[in-house]
């Protein structure tokens, strides 16, 4: 069974500052998947990915595969940016399907 | 397109009382996925389906039935509702095609707030 544990559990900031937000998992998986969680609930994915890095905006996600571990970071960090920031890892079901498990997410706040 | 549509957003239940949530999507993918989400907890998978006609029970199937007729549609039934089934209930969706590398970058509906007392 694969845990996913993430750090912190919470997060305020002030605007402006640099963000990182960190994701643990215990065995191999296939790829990793950043989400956010809005305010009023809707969930959008952000990032997949399997090796090194990838940016998009002021986001930027790493992976360290042998470590077994990811990061988001925020840069110039912005209210809007507020949200809950969700790891999950993808793994093998059996016929070839695979399942995402997912850490509690991170409650990030940012004030003005 | 809409993307992945829930109803309803919010439900009260009362003990023993049955209702389907439902979800739909209008993007062709063939992976639909019912998760629920408990405060302080990752999502948990309910069930899942692989396309029209094929379903599959996820880590947490119990008090739940799912059906697949069409690819657009996936409802979730809850049967003899229990106040343990409180929770927020999400239904994504993705693409994978058949004969290639597993994509798994999953779609989410807004979500359902169920209570049941």
């Amino acid at each position: 069974k694969n845990e996913v544990e993430q750090s912190p559990q919470n997060l305020t900031a002030q605007e402006g500052e640099f963000i990182t937000i960190n994701c643990s998992y215990s065995v191999g998986i296939s790829a990793l998947h950043w989400l956010q969680q809005h305010p009023g609930g809707g969930i959008v994915s952000l990032f997949m990915l399997s090796s090194g890095k990838k940016k998009h905006g002021r986001l930027i996600a790493t992976i360290n595969i042998q470590e077994k571990h990811s990061s988001l970071h925020i840069t110039a960090s912005h209210p809007r940016d507020s949200a809950v920031y969700i790891c999950a890892v993808s793994h093998p079901l059996d016929f070839g399907n695979e399942k995402l498990t997912f850490g509690t997410g991170t409650r990030l706040t940012i004030i003005p | 397109n809409a993307g992945v549509t829930q109803t309803p957003k919010f439900r009260i239940l009362k003990i023993g009382q049955s209702m389907t949530l439902q979800c739909a999507q209008d993007m062709n993918h063939n992976y639909m996925y019912w998760y629920r989400q408990d405060p302080g907890m990752g999502l948990k998978l309910i069930y899942y389906s692989v396309g029209a006609g094929i379903t599959d029970k996820g880590e947490v199937p119990n008090g739940y039935n799912v059906s697949r007729s069409t690819t657009e549609y996936f409802p979730l039934r809850l049967e003899l509702a229990a106040p343990s089934q409180t929770s927020v209930y999400f239904c994504a969706s993705s693409y994978n095609p058949p004969g290639q590398p597993k994509n798994n970058e999953q779609f989410f509906g807004p979500g359902t707030r169920l209570t049941v007392l």
